[in-house]
């Protein structure tokens, strides 16, 4: 298996524009993450899913953050307008069957927001 | 909030050395603890998972221990390594909340 995909790995982009991040995860993995990492804040969790299902969406800051997952093996998360505080690592993971399984882990998207 | 925590937040050991650093989680509802290897500019890479009370696991020269009476887990590394460096992550699976929360790491670098 290829591991976690994300895309793109760096992406540039100016303050209110649109931005969207994809993973494919793990075949056969239930369960996908999006974290996001910063300095002041380490590794967040913005949302997971099951099956496709959003289960916790409390980490996600704000309308601004969406995420959705049509099928088992792709995800997006998308910033609109985004704005330069959320410059980060944003990172996609899975794991088999529970929220408590090993994850794995994609490359990270590194977003710059000017 | 769930209040996961990693001490020291960074260490600096000579070749050789062992060391040992903690993570500390609420011993409520537990579920599961992890431990990830961070190398700079790479992803988390998961190191153990440890279910039941007084589980240790062992991987080479690092192995891992758990109190999940008192809410804590050690990781330790003997003889450390040049490519030991690296932040080393917990994670702590809530039943109650049911997800998992990361603390913020401890880096390690070794110096050769």
């Amino acid at each position: 298996d290829a591991g976690v995909i994300q895309s793109p790995r760096h992406e540039v982009t100016e303050m209110g524009q649109e931005v969207t991040l994809r993973c494919k995860p793990i075949s056969g993995h239930d369960y996908l993450f999006w974290y996001r990492q910063t300095m002041m804040r380490g590794l967040e969790l913005l949302i997971y899913f099951n099956n496709n299902v959003p289960i916790d969406d409390s980490g996600m800051p704000e309308d601004r953050f969406s995420a959705k997952m049509p099928n088992a093996s792709f995800s997006t998360l998308k910033i609109q307008p985004s704005e330069p505080r959320d410059s980060a690592v944003y990172f996609c993971a899975s794991s088999f069957n529970s929220f408590t399984d090993t994850q794995y882990f994609g490359p990270g998207t590194r977003l710059t927001v000017l | 909030i769930l209040n996961v925590e990693q001490s020291p937040q960074s260490l600096h050991v000579q070749e050789g050395d062992s060391t040992n650093f903690t993570c500390s989680f609420p011993s409520s509802n537990f579920y599961a603890l992890h431990w990830y290897r961070w190398e700079t500019a790479k992803s988390p890479e998961a190191l153990f998972v440890m279910t039941l009370n007084g589980d240790e696991k062992k991987k080479g020269r690092i192995s891992a221990t758990l109190n999940t009476k008192e809410g804590y887990s050690y990781l330790y590394i003997k003889g450390s390594q040049p490519e030991d460096s690296a932040t080393y992550l917990c994670a702590y699976g809530s039943g109650g909340y049911q997800k998992v929360t990361f603390g913020t790491g401890t880096k390690l670098q070794v110096i050769p």
